[in-house]
């Protein structure tokens, strides 16, 4: 299947700063990627849609100043928590699809490997 | 607002026994997704079954799906240690436009597998 990279895997950071996490396919290009928070033992929130080229579409309730996200190339997305907190301490997950298995349906997501962010 | 509802939320069972997962999703859709998530890691995808399909089989998995009650399960057979993880169903947002191919996934269910 189709590969989605995330780095990085674990962050730690201080209250204040920002931080970037970047989204690779590594072999398909990307017009699409979502973003994805997850607290302990909970689903996958979606936070955003990022579309290369155009503005991200965000979800209800998600800051889009706060959650700055720039999808400028067919293969990478970066999400960046601006002047972070530690209520924004949690798993940040980013997926993508091969358009080329699109034809239509939607089909299966391919996951990165999710970004453990810890604000101090 | 979340799309699936799962059942049980955790799941505790010895090597060799089986393991089903129920799904509820409210919207129709046009397909619903099984994914697999170990303790801090990525998803996985499972299986994908249609709507216009009643039942998928993928080695050691079995997915069935009931549109007229909008519900899914997720059958692991002669379960190992090494499924021991959360399992998520999702359902596809197909409206269109920028948000195409959203999912949205239900709360999960935690399996524990004992050796």
């Amino acid at each position: 299947g189709a590969v989605v990279s995330q780095h990085p895997s674990r962050v730690i950071c201080k209250s204040g700063t920002s931080v970037k996490i970047e989204c690779r396919s590594l072999d398909f290009q990307a017009t699409t990627m979502f973003w994805y928070r997850q607290f302990p033992k909970q689903s996958l929130m979606l936070m955003a849609t990022s579309n290369e080229g155009s503005k991200a579409t965000y979800e209800q309730g998600v800051e889009k100043d706060k959650f700055l996200i720039n999808h400028a190339s067919l293969t990478l997305s970066t999400l960046t928590v601006t002047s972070a907190h530690p209520e924004d301490s949690s798993f940040y997950i980013c997926s993508a699809r091969d358009p080329l298995l699109l034809g239509g349906e939607v089909t299966e997501a391919f996951f990165g490997q999710g970004t453990r962010l810890t604000v101090v | 607002s979340q799309q699936g509802e799962e059942d049980p939320q955790a799941l505790s069972i010895q090597e060799g026994e089986n393991a089903t997962m129920n799904c509820s999703y409210k919207t129709s859709i046009n397909n619903l997704q099984w994914y697999r998530q170990n303790s801090g890691r990525g998803l996985v995808h499972l299986i994908l079954i249609r709507s216009n399909e009643r039942e998928k089989h993928s080695g050691r998995l079995r997915v069935t799906l009931d549109t007229s009650k909008k519900s899914s399960s997720l059958l692991i057979t002669a379960s190992r240690a090494a499924d021991t993880a959360s399992y998520f169903c999702a359902t596809a947002d197909n409206a269109g436009g920028t948000s195409y191919g959203k999912l949205t996934f239900g709360q999960g269910t935690i399996l524990t597998v004992h050796p």
